[in-house]
């Protein structure tokens, strides 16, 4: 059971936006940064977005992160076929001293 | 460019220990810690603990207190996380990722991933 809730998966057709949800709570999201990461099958994660809506060089800007109060998401526009995978938020825990993670959506492209 | 490259896949044994390494290049090794992340087959990420590398200052996750043991060799930029008394729970994925210090920092660049296999 993770600290952070995300929806177990999301679909959209190529070209259309998808968005991911992220809740937690005062300990968590609710204080401190949230980061998402992509990971495809098979592979490690890769950080997608940092300090709630910040893009590492690389990262197209069809990626996008907001926060509000104790929730965030990841909005992913023109949404291509590679864009399939699993997607995770993460966010430092005071309670916990350390990062905890979403359980992970996963996106298909239909 | 930073990469980090891990050891290779290990089985074990229920009640050994695994120890795997993480060599870092790319980078000023002693300015950025590193964390271990595990992922189960078919599960999601679970941070397990971070460790210094500039003074050995490590922080573990409350689950693996007691059972985890990172360090790090500046000498050669290489990590490594030893974790004990193996449980069939522990079959996963363990990668080692480049983190700053503090919670305002995230792990930004992920190593290739070890698989661990706890089997009799």
């Amino acid at each position: 059971q993770s600290v952070l809730t995300q929806p177990p998966s999301a679909s959209a057709t190529p070209g259309q936006r998808v968005t991911i949800s992220c809740s937690g709570s005062s300990s968590n999201i609710g204080i401190n940064y949230v980061h998402w990461y992509q990971q495809v099958p098979g592979t490690a994660p890769k950080l997608l977005i940092y300090r709630n809506n910040q893009r590492p060089s690389g990262v197209p800007d069809r990626f996008s992160g907001s926060k509000s109060g104790t929730s965030a998401s990841l909005a992913i526009s023109g949404l291509r076929s590679e864009d399939e995978g699993d997607y995770y938020c993460a966010a430092w825990d005071d309670s916990l001293s350390g990062p905890e993670f979403g359980g992970g959506t996963k996106v298909t492209v239909l | 460019q930073v990469q980090l490259v891990q050891s290779g896949t290990q089985v074990k044994e229920p009640g050994a220990s695994v120890t795997v390494s993480c060599k870092a290049s790319g980078y000023t090794f002693t300015t950025n810690g590193i964390s271990w992340v595990r992922q189960a087959p078919g599960q999601g990420l679970e941070w397990m603990g971070w460790i210094n590398t500039y003074n050995g200052d490590t922080t573990y996750a409350q689950k693996f207190q007691g059972r985890v043991t990172l360090t790090a060799d500046t000498s050669t930029t290489t990590a490594y996380m030893e974790l004990m008394s193996l449980r069939f729970d522990d079959t996963a994925q363990y990668y080692c990722a480049r983190r700053g210090p503090g919670q305002f920092s995230t792990e930004d660049y992920w190593g290739q991933g070890t698989l661990v296999t706890v089997s009799s």
